[in-house]
Order: C-alpha cells, then structure tokens, then sequence
C-alpha cells in the first residue's frame, strides 16, 4: 500500500526565516509525487508535479525537489501569504488515485 | 479558481438521512474523483470515473455511491448517515487515462455535517 508521511505536522515561522517541509514516500512504482497548498476549508491547490529523482520545480518562494524516497518543499524567505497546509500526493503506475499525507501546517509570523 | 463546481458548499442534515453532492469537472476533463476529508483521517480516495464509467474505489462505504453523467458531472450519493460522515467531501477531475500522466484539480469543497 502507498504510504506518505509528511514532517514535521506543523512548523511557526518567521517572516524571512527560510524552512524546508519533509515528505517520505513508499510506493509500487511512482507515477508522480504532488504537493498541494490547502487553506482552511478550502480545497486543495496544486503547486507542483514531480515525476522523477533529481527533478526540482519552483514557483515564486517554493521550490520542490525529488529524491528515490523523498520530496522537499524549500520555502525560501517566507510571508504571511504562505501560512497554510502544504499536502504531499502520490500516485502509482496502474492507479489513478491520489494517496495523501496528513499535511504540514505552517504559519508564518509577521 | 481551478475550473472545478462543487454544489453545495455547506449541508447540514441529521443522521438516517440521504444527501446528494453534485460536482462538475474542469471543461474538457473526463476524469472526476471524489474524496473524503476528516480530522483525524486526511484526505482519502473514495471513487474515480472516467468518462461515465467507474475506474476505480477505495475506501468506500456501501452506503455510499456516485455516477458520472453524459455530461460529465458527477454526483455523490451518502445514505443512512453517520454522525461519523462529517466530512469535507472533494471533488477533483484531470484530463487524462490511464497510462497518461495528469494533475488532479480539486474543487472547493462540500462541507457535511451530521447532527
């Protein structure tokens, strides 16, 4: 079964203060590593798409790397716009479905 | 805005009860998806379709079914509700089959909640 574990489950910041969320994975074969950003009671917005080691993606203040076991999201000099809960995704060769990790929550402070 | 309709936003309804949720996909998107997010449990997959056929289920309980439509909209059926059925319910749709690489885009969200 796919498995994703994402560390640590939530992380202050301050503004300008650079950090990096963890997520680790198992998986049959990967298709794709995603990472989402979730608002509260919003749905889920897609940021990046990973699909093999050594593939780094970035978009304004995050830049998402992939390794054989593990993505990194780097939040370089953080606002308070980036508070949010960053979600870890993959899916496997054969199957469509998404399976997620619980999440990194981070708050950014001014 | 990811192009993805969820109706409605919020459902209030009390346990026994049956609840429709309705979801329209991206223009152009086949492929829909429903999951489930609770607290403790993070955003599971309930159930895929492609194109008006079933694809694929995860943890999906009897009780609940869905189907897409000609039109591509799809709908999610919960019945004999739980208190434990509070829920985010999530619809997300994607271009591709398959064997094609494609991002899921989610839509905003139904919020049930069983009293």
């Amino acid at each position: 079964e796919d498995q994703v574990t994402q560390s640590p489950e939530a992380l202050r910041l301050q503004e300008g203060e650079s950090s990096s969320l963890n997520c680790s994975y198992t998986v049959s074969g990967l298709r794709g590593l995603f990472w989402y950003r979730q608002d509260p009671g919003k749905g889920p917005e897609f940021l990046f798409t990973l699909y093999s080691a050594g593939e780094e993606k970035e978009k304004e203040r995050l830049k998402a790397t992939l390794t054989k076991k593990e993505s990194f999201l780097h939040i370089t000099a953080p606002k308070p716009e980036d508070s949010a809960t960053y979600l870890c995704a993959v899916q496997a060769y054969g199957n469509n479905r998404l399976a997620f990790g619980k999440g990194n929550q981070v708050v950014v402070i001014p | 805005d990811s192009g993805v309709t969820q109706t409605p936003k919020h459902l209030i309804t009390a346990t026994g009860q049956r609840v429709t949720l309705r979801c329209s996909p991206r223009s152009g998107d086949l492929s829909v998806y429903w999951y489930q997010q609770s607290l403790d449990q993070g955003l599971q997959f309930l159930i895929q379709y492609y194109n008006g056929e079933e694809r694929a289920k995860g943890n999906i309980l009897e009780r609940f079914s869905a189907q897409q439509f000609p039109d591509l909209h799809s709908e999610l059926n919960l019945s004999s509700l739980e208190l434990g059925d509070s829920a985010l319910y999530f619809c997300a749709s994607s271009a591709g089959t398959s064997t094609t690489r494609h991002t899921q885009y989610f839509g905003p969200g139904t919020r049930l909640t069983v009293l």
